[in-house]
């Protein structure tokens, strides 16, 4: 069985600040890693995932996460946020051998003010 | 229009009544799956499809729950006699990986149903 647990509901945070979404995970065996997030009104799309490889992988806007395999997690980090951020983002796990259900952390609200 | 959508976007039903939430996928994705999403949680996995066979349902909560996807292509997920614990935000997803790989997986924007 895998479990994911997002350490913080919800992260306030300033124009142009650093942020760090905390994701760990357990599984007993091997998992694919994901972060999807969630704009106002809109649907969850895919924003990085970590399938083998280099431990650090990063999006097209600026995210980055790092995997750790001795601490299981997966944080998310951002340099310098932009209000346009302002989303709710979720962690999530797959197992390597099965099929393609995702398992997801309850989410963090993150709320971007000038 | 080359995105996931779901019908109604919203759907308020009695409790007892049966509802029908639809999903169209992306044409051409073989794998659909099913998330029901609770109020301040994350999504959880409720089914899933490759092509026309449901091979994986182990995350309906009851036997009230039924979805099916008889051509391959479109989705209905039914839920008989609703209860206001399946009040929720019900999201489809699909995807062109056939399952054991890590494919993304495309969203559409959620059915919120409020059970009264």
């Amino acid at each position: 069985a895998q479990s994911v647990t997002q350490l913080d509901s919800q992260v306030p945070v300033f124009e142009e600040a650093p942020v760090e979404l905390r994701c760990n995970y357990s599984s007993s065996v091997s998992v694919y890693l994901f972060w999807y997030v969630q704009y106002p009104n809109q649907g969850l799309q895919l924003l990085l995932k970590y399938l083998s490889g280099s431990t650090l992988v990063e999006s097209i806007n600026g995210f980055e996460a790092e995997f750790n395999k001795s601490q299981t997690s997966f944080h998310l980090r951002k340099p310098s946020v932009h209000i346009s951020d302002t989303a709710e983002y979720f962690c999530a796990v797959k197992r390597r051998d099965s099929w393609g259900k995702l398992q997801f952390g309850a989410g963090t609200q993150v709320v971007v003010t000038p | 229009g080359a995105g996931v959508s779901q019908s109604p976007r919203y759907k308020v039903a009695k409790r007892g009544q049966d509802v029908a939430l639809r999903c169209d996928p992306i044409s051409g994705h073989v794998s659909l799956f099913w998330y029901q999403q609770a109020l301040g949680q994350g999504p959880e996995f409720l089914t899933y499809f490759q092509n026309e066979a449901q091979l994986d349902k182990s995350g309906l909560p009851s036997d009230r729950f039924f979805a099916e996807r008889p051509e391959g292509s479109v989705s209905t997920l039914k839920i008989q006699r609703t209860q206001q614990e399946d009040s929720a935000v019900y999201l489809c997803a699909s995807s062109l990986d056939q399952g054991l790989g890590a494919g993304e997986q495309f969203f559409g924007p959620g059915t919120r149903l409020t059970v009264l």
